[in-house]
């Protein structure tokens, strides 16, 4: 099992220019979410989705598009990149959006936006 | 909404030295509560976790206990290592309506520990 994959592990982009992060997991889990990270701030949700083609914004969505055509893979786009998305961003996974079922994080991929 | 506030940092302690960071939560119903772990260059790892009220989790020396009367669950551990320097979140994690699932963090402890 290679558990939650993310590709690439760092990126820099100039402002405007659009890009893909890819993540996938090998565990079968309906539940696939999207982090970014930012100093002092902790990991805030992005988008989440809880089966194939069904996705739900989170409490940070602007600026980024996701689907789900697959179980195993859940991208996120970035439209026109921004410097406010110069991050470090997770995806994570878990059987269910159950309470009580942790989430397993992927390494993470850290964007720079010139 | 729920939220999760954690003590402040950074931490630095002496090998061998007593651990505690702070974490207490504001949230609706009955969240399941977790301590992630992140080592320097890697992604998050689960420490712990604790499902329901004055459950105990614990691993690899650490526990926290789910107080819901003080809506807390502290990190702990007895004696720190080097090894033990990491980033620790808390977290928590509720289930139906608009949260569906969803993970609300805290903002990070980092802790460092020296030899």
């Amino acid at each position: 099992n290679a558990g939650v994959t993310q590709t690439p592990k760092f990126q820099v982009l100039k402002t405007g220019q659009s890009m893909t992060l890819q993540c996938a997991q090998d565990m079968n889990h309906e539940y696939m979410s999207w982090y970014r990270q930012d100093p002092g701030m902790g990991l805030r949700l992005i988008h989440y989705s809880v089966g194939a083609g069904i996705t739900d914004q989170g409490e940070v969505p602007n600026g980024y598009n996701v689907s789900r055509s697959t179980t195993e893979d859940f991208p996120l786009r970035l439209l026109s990149a921004a410097p406010s998305q110069t991050s470090v961003y997770f995806c994570a996974s878990s059987p269910t959006g159950d309470r009580v079922r942790e989430q397993f994080f992927g390494p993470g991929t850290r964007l720079t936006v010139l | 909404g729920d939220s999760v506030t954690q003590m402040e940092g950074p931490v630095t302690l002496s090998e061998e030295a007593f651990l505690t960071i702070n974490c207490t939560y504001t949230a609706t119903g009955y969240p399941s509560l977790f301590w992630y772990v992140q080592y320097p260059g890697e992604g998050l790892q689960l420490l712990l976790k604790a499902t329901k009220a004055d459950d105990k989790g614990s691993n690899k020396g650490f526990e926290a206990t789910y107080r819901k009367e003080t809506t807390s669950f502290h990190l702990e551990k007895g004696s720190v290592q080097v090894s033990d320097s990491a980033v620790y979140f808390c977290a928590l994690r509720s289930a139906g309506g608009t949260s569906y699932g969803k993970l609300t963090f805290g903002q990070g402890t980092i802790l460092t520990v020296h030899p």
